[in-house]
């Protein structure tokens, strides 16, 4: 079975700098996706990153960035210069390789951007 | 990107009365889309994938008959929350993935549905 870690309910982070959000999982497969979603309080839904488990590059989209350790089974998301508009909710979440394979999500991180 | 729509975004409904929800991909066709409902302050829970042409998959715990899920077309899954209650009242949102997208392609949301039943 697959299961998703993130340990850090919520997080006070000051304006412009860096934040690491954990993530951490288990799985059995050989081959998955990892991805990073981001919600804020409308309730959508808004893809942030993705992450391949053969992919030998840590995935980056503009400000975030994955910093995959496979051995340690870790997928921490990096958000770099925050801004105000980054508080939200933020999922980690696990596929397998098939499209249609069901998503498992974590128990979120609640960010919080300080002016 | 991709865009999946969610209908409606709001609903407030007397208890013991069904409710449907619909979840339409507007450009792009799915033969599986997943149903999830999320309770105030928590995670996204599947409750079941729904599969075109046949029957939906329930996860553990989740009752079919009261959960019903139809996938009639590539474009359009619905749920129809049977003899609701109060304690139904929740966030439902679904999600799909477009076929002709790559392995690594992102799953898209629609907007949710905030269910009360009063």
């Amino acid at each position: 079975a697959q299961k998703i870690t993130q340990t850090q309910p919520g997080m006070f982070v000051q304006e412009k700098e860096a934040v690491t959000l954990d993530c951490t999982y288990d799985t059995s497969d050989q081959s998955y996706g990892l991805f990073w979603y981001k919600q804020p309080s409308s309730g959508e839904m808004i893809f942030l990153i993705y992450q391949g488990s053969y992919d030998e590059q840590n995935a980056t989209e503009g400000r975030y960035s994955l910093n995959f350790q496979k051995a340690r089974k870790s997928a921490n998301l990096v958000i770099s210069a925050s801004q105000l508009g980054d508080s939200a909710m933020y999922f980690c979440a696990m596929r397998g390789l098939n499209r249609d394979d069901k998503i498992i999500f974590g128990k979120g991180t609640r960010l919080h951007i300080l002016p | 990107g991709a865009v999946v729509s969610q209908h409606p975004s709001w609903v407030i409904c007397k208890s013991g009365t069904s409710v449907k929800i619909e979840c339409r991909s507007l450009d792009f066709q799915a033969t599986t889309m997943f149903w999830y409902r999320q309770f105030p302050k928590q995670s996204l829970m599947l409750m079941a994938t729904s599969n075109e042409g046949s029957k939906a998959t329930y996860e553990q715990g989740v009752e079919k008959d009261k959960f019903l899920i139809n996938h009639a077309s590539l474009t359009l899954s619905t749920l129809t929350v049977t003899s609701a209650h109060p304690e139904d009242s929740s966030f439902y949102i679904c999600s799909a993935t477009p076929r002709q997208g790559g392995w690594n392609t992102e799953a898209f949301f629609g907007q949710g549905t905030r269910l009360t039943v009063v």
